[in-house]
């Protein structure tokens, strides 16, 4: 079974320029999530999509992130402008809703490297 | 919102030895999951153990097992005969309908 595969793995852009990642799922999988990880600490939740609806993005800073999951499979984490604070690792995971949203085991990708400078 | 709290920035453990990751949580809800996973220098998060809290057994998967205190919300992690392997950041995480992650404990392996 393939896995969540993300693009591109590194990316180095300067602040105020834009950046894009894009995330393919596992098969089949109805959950998508996004998250941050700054070096040192834990993953934030950025943003959950049930199917291509938005299950939770409190935490997605609006006024430049923003995230689309169109037809439900394939998502697309956009930065723009970037500022240096957005120096961080954009994990993307997946989970198959088979034992209800809060059990479900979450599998994540290799995650997407950025440096802000 | 709920925390979840790592007390141990770092913890070092001898090969073949036993090592305690702590972990503590807050919530008002009564049935969630906790989990522990493991990301190595490469960042995949892997998950090695999970426990539903309505379950009063603790889960065990191998050299892993936990010790789940429901009433004190402390769920720590146990791994027996640690091997280099084992060596890496340990992230506690529960969910109710949102994933919610620790700030890790980085263990390392001395041989």
């Amino acid at each position: 079974e393939a896995g969540v595969a993300q693009s591109p793995r590194y990316k180095i852009i300067e602040k105020r320029q834009s950046v894009a990642f894009w995330c393919n799922p596992i098969s089949g999988h109805a959950t998508l999530y996004w998250y941050q990880q700054i070096l040192g600490q834990g993953p934030k939740l950025l943003i959950q999509f049930q199917n291509n609806g938005v299950v939770d993005d409190s935490q997605l800073p609006k006024d430049r992130f923003s995230a689309e999951r169109l037809k439900g499979v394939d998502s697309t984490l956009k930065i723009q402008p970037a500022k240096l604070e957005d120096s961080a690792v954009y994990l993307c995971a997946s989970s198959s809703d088979e034992t209800g949203v809060a059990g479900n085991t979450i599998y994540f990708g290799e995650g997407s490297w950025l440096t802000v400078v | 919102a709920q925390t979840v709290t790592q007390s141990q920035p770092e913890m070092s453990v001898q090969e073949a030895e036993t090592v305690t990751l702590s972990c503590t949580y807050d919530t008002s809800e009564s049935d969630y999951y906790l989990f522990w996973y493991k990301q190595p220098p490469s960042r995949q998060m892997i998950l090695v153990i999970r426990q539903e809290a309505y379950k009063q057994q603790n889960a065990t998967e191998n050299r892993f097992s936990v010790n789940f205190q429901k009433a004190a919300k402390s769920f720590s992690l146990k791994i027996s005969d640690s091997q280099l392997g084992d060596a890496a950041m340990y992230f506690c995480a529960y969910s109710d309908y949102k994933l919610s992650f620790g700030a890790g404990t980085t263990v390392t392996v001395r041989a």
